[in-house]
């Protein structure tokens, strides 16, 4: 299996709306709706932001906000703001019984 | 809160067996089916190595399957990772990841433990 396409980086200055894309196939993105996103800041453990494609955990910002059509996940992070700088990876489950990541985006915030 | 704590050697010599631990503390390892690992090398993106059940079922991934293995000891509250063979390529930070629902596996981490592979 081949990891999901993400956009190596996406930026954007602070108030404005991002989204990140996240490309499978009709074997993992297109075949089920457990899709995942993590947000992570290199060092530190990455964080669980939004599952099922479009839910958010508790505690997560409604700024952050998932959707899908196809074989094509995206994530919206609206009103960026500085602390969302950080790199983000979706996940998809997999008709192989498995899971695979997306290759990761990088956020600047401008 | 349940937390998350990886355990093991640093350092592996090429082709030898990279073994980690994932200590439970603030409650019992029941508490949620699913156990994970997920591990990111150096410089690069996340890799999803694969998950435990309770039961001991076990889903890997197609790329490590010929050389990963997990288990899981309810007993002393903790599941576990081996990795034959290692390589250059296996030195990585590696995770233990609790699920947080069904289908959802990757909901709570631990921090993270460096693996380097290494004569």
């Amino acid at each position: 299996q081949s990891a999901l396409t993400q956009p190596a980086s996406v930026s954007g200055s602070p108030g404005q709306s991002i989204t990140i894309s996240c490309t499978g196939t009709s074997s993992d993105v297109g075949a089920f709706n457990h899709v995942s996103w993590f947000q992570h800041h290199p060092g530190k453990a990455p964080k669980l932001i939004i599952y099922e494609v479009f839910n958010r955990p508790s505690g997560i910002s409604d700024r952050f906000s998932g959707s899908k059509s196809g074989n094509t996940a995206s994530l919206t992070i609206s009103g960026l703001q500085p602390e969302d700088e950080a790199d983000y990876y979706c996940i998809s489950y997999t008709t192989y019984y498995s899971y695979v990541f997306g290759t990761g985006t990088k956020v600047t915030v401008l | 809160q349940v937390q998350l704590q990886e355990s093991g050697p640093g350092l592996v010599k090429p082709s030898e067996t990279l073994s980690l631990t994932c200590g439970v503390s603030g409650g019992s390892i029941t508490i949620t089916n699913w156990w994970s690992w997920v591990r990111q090398p150096p410089g690069k993106g996340l890799e999803w190595i694969g998950e435990i059940s309770l039961g001991g079922t076990t889903n890997y991934n197609p790329s490590l399957r010929n050389r990963v293995s997990m288990s899981v000891d309810k007993a002393n509250n903790h599941f576990s990772l081996r990795l034959t063979s290692v390589s250059a390529a296996d030195t990585a930070v590696y995770f233990c990841v609790r699920e947080l629902t069904a289908f959802v596996p990757l909901g709570y981490w631990g921090q993270g433990t460096l693996v380097t592979v290494s004569s």
